[in-house]
């Protein structure tokens, strides 16, 4: 497609429940990266995958974490027995070349309530 | 470890110019980034400065010193549309992941 499409746009879960966020990368693009943004702050980064590997998942949170990117495209986001800290934007962006920037979605809105 | 810092807040005036500052420390350096970031949307591309120096790009600049791991933004003629967050992003050498600041919000006044 034209752009990095994620869905759904905002999600509202109770706490406890399990959430998936898709990610669909632009065509071609062979870096995934996943980021949580929380209200007022930068993007801080989850994970990140080149092709269907997935070379660094440092920046997830806890084992409630989980993300993958079986076929090299789209990549989901898991995110199991949510709690409210959870509550965050999730973006994700894509990239053709390790050098280049990146091309962000326009972001999964979760609310855990 | 990587640390960048920006200001959290600026206020300008329509037609003004602002700069925006970015310092970082990094163990790994290979490049850093300006995105922009209207509330309640994606952050979009603006600038990529690896070497020293300033980049031109229309209204918006970028400069770096990778010897004093400084950067800035500046933007003139100012406009109400770019009142919005920037975002300094420093990319690490050694995984190529890029790290970003909080932000700046800036304010536009008319």
């Amino acid at each position: 497609g034209a752009g990095v499409s994620q869905s759904p746009r905002y999600k509202v879960a109770k706490r406890g429940q399990d959430v998936a966020l898709r990610c669909d990368p632009i065509s071609g693009h062979v870096s995934l990266f996943w980021y949580q943004q929380a209200l007022g702050q930068g993007p801080e980064f989850l994970t990140y995958f080149q092709n269907e590997a997935q070379l660094d998942k440092s920046g997830l949170p806890s084992d409630r974490f989980f993300a993958e990117r079986p076929e090299g495209s789209v990549s989901t986001l898991k995110i199991q027995r949510t709690q409210q800290e959870d509550s965050a934007v999730y973006l994700c962006a894509s990239s053709f070349r390790r050098n280049n920037g990146y091309t962000f979605g326009s972001g999964t809105r979760l609310t855990v309530v | 470890g990587q640390n960048i810092d920006q200001p959290t807040e600026m206020t300008a005036t329509e037609g003004a110019i602002v700069q925006i500052n970015c310092t970082y420390q990094t163990s790994g350096f290979n490049g850093l980034f300006w995105y922009q970031q209207h509330a309640g949307e994606a952050p979009t591309f603006l600038s990529y400065n690896v070497l020293d120096g300033l980049e031109e790009k229309g209204r918006f600049s970028s400069f770096l010193s990778r010897s004093k791991g400084y950067s800035y933004l500046l933007l003139k003629e100012l406009q109400m549309k770019d009142s919005a967050s920037y975002l300094c992003a420093v990319r690490d050498s050694r995984d190529d992941k890029i790290i970003f600041g909080k932000g700046t919000r800036l304010h536009i006044l008319p």
